[in-house]
């Protein structure tokens, strides 16, 4: 029963173009969202994150985007570039856990 | 200059035996965590430690258990190995258990891959 699900496994986008990875989620508890991405042999690092209290957060290249009623988020990036291809895992957390749940990744590939 | 590093990075051994994996930050952090990373990819938490004091610990077999010997350490030991432990464990650490509340402040290891056969 996972409560945060990420469809896509897999992505590849050309340099330059838009990537959006999507993110499900079924706890409406969860009131704190964030995007990991990870390198092969490397931990996971911090992205961009967003509190349920908006709907909408942008740090450059990188916007997320929380739509409560479809509990759906997704992550935009843009313009791509081949730096970015890595496995982008979303989490989320309810106000009373202490703990975050992940998705399973996806994984994106920018091409050159 | 590694803030949160674990060792060994492979680790491949036979079912039945009984193995630690050693997790260690310099961030000054007071919170700890052990993630496990499945054949499906989903990482998922298993314990967290604040300041030596266990505060998570999900639904994980008795084999698993976790020591901290300090807030700077926190190492995993699991005893009689089963195929089905193979996996990747990542640690982690943070400011504070409530600083998930924001979320932005838990810093992974780059994982440890261990291998049962």
């Amino acid at each position: 029963d996972q409560q945060v699900k990420q469809n896509s496994p897999s992505l590849s986008v050309q340099e330059g173009r838009i990537s959006i990875l999507n993110c499900d989620y079924t706890n409406s508890m969860f009131d704190y969202f964030l995007w990991y991405k990870k390198y092969p042999a490397e931990g996971p690092t911090f992205l961009i994150s967003i509190s349920s209290i908006k709907d909408k957060n942008e740090d450059g290249r990188f916007t997320v985007f929380l739509n409560k009623s479809a509990k759906h988020l997704s992550l935009h990036i843009v313009p791509s570039q081949p730096g970015d291809s890595a496995v982008y895992f979303c989490a989320a957390r309810t106000g009373s856990a202490r703990q975050l749940t992940f998705g399973s990744g996806t994984q994106l590939t920018v091409l050159p | 200059d590694t803030a949160v590093s674990q060792t060994p990075k492979y680790l491949v051994t036979q079912m039945g035996n009984d193995k630690s994996i050693k997790c260690e930050q310099n961030l000054g952090h007071d919170t700890m965590y052990w993630y496990k990373q499945d054949s499906k990819k989903f990482l998922k938490i298993m314990f967290s430690y604040n300041n030596k004091e266990l505060i998570i610990n999900e639904t994980v077999p008795n084999r698993f258990s976790p020591k901290s010997p300090d807030k700077a350490h926190l190492n995993l030991h699991i005893n009689s190995l089963e195929l089905g432990d193979s996996a990747v464990y990542f640690c982690a650490s943070s400011q504070g258990a409530e600083s998930l509340y924001s979320g932005n402040t838990i810093y992974f290891g780059e994982g440890s891959w261990l291998t049962v056969v």
